[in-house]
């Protein structure tokens, strides 16, 4: 199985600030199957990047993925405050296609 | 205008069985990847199953052998059945949509909530 372990745990910052979620994978995960998710309390996931690099319709271009390999991120280039949930990473190349634990992100 | 809807969560006691359903509006299920993901309160999200539209069907190892992942083409639904739960199933249910086998969950149902306990 591969585990994704997502850092940080928690990040606390401005509006227009810029957002760095690190998704790191146990083993290599193909670019093409590594995903992001924001998820807000009491509503299902909404997919934002898929392919680590693809935003998904509608998502707006201050979001923003890359890496490759082990390692990816996820860049959320000037926050709004309607950015304050909780991200996940996903890899679906290799079954279980499992998640990371999560970065929740706050907007002072 | 495309839609999930998923219903059949509930209690039930440990040891017991469930049957969930996702009827999908706006789209063909048969021709796309449908998956059950599922958050346990408070927790994080955990992938369960997939079925392919070629009918390939995965599961994560907490759940081999005790759920089961169907589609019913002619009411364009998807299935999760569950046997010999235990209080570790207790989560939101979700069922999601990918497109393609690299595209993504696109399309997410509202969830439905099992709770295993006595």
């Amino acid at each position: 199985e591969i585990v994704l372990t997502q850092s940080p745990g928690t990040l606390s910052l401005s509006p227009g600030e810029r957002a760095t979620l690190s998704c790191r994978a146990s083993q290599s995960v193909s670019s093409t199957y590594l995903a992001w998710y924001q998820q807000k309390p009491g509503q299902a996931p909404r997919l934002l990047i898929y392919g680590a690099s693809s935003r998904s319709t509608g998502i707006p271009d201050r979001f923003s993925g890359s890496g490759s390999g082990t390692d990816f991120t996820l860049t959320i280039s000037r926050l709004e405050p309607e950015d304050s949930a909780v991200y996940y990473c996903q890899q679906y190349g290799t079954s279980p296609f499992t998640f990371g634990p999560g970065t929740k992100v706050d907007i002072k | 205008e495309v839609q999930l809807v998923e219903s059949g969560g509930g209690l039930v006691q440990p040891g017991g069985s469930l049957r969930l359903s996702c009827a999908a509006s706006g789209f063909t299920v048969s021709t796309n990847y449908m998956n059950w993901v599922r958050q346990a309160p408070g927790k994080g999200l955990e992938w369960v199953s997939i079925i392919s539209s070629g009918g390939t069907k995965y599961y994560v190892d907490s759940v081999k052998g005790r759920f089961t992942i169907s589609r019913d083409d002619s009411y364009n639904t998807l299935y999760l059945q569950m046997d010999s739960l235990g209080a570790e199933d207790t989560a939101v249910y979700y069922c999601a949509r990918a497109v393609g086998r690299a595209r993504g969950m696109d399309y997410w149902g509202q969830g439905t909530l099992v709770t295993v306990s006595s």
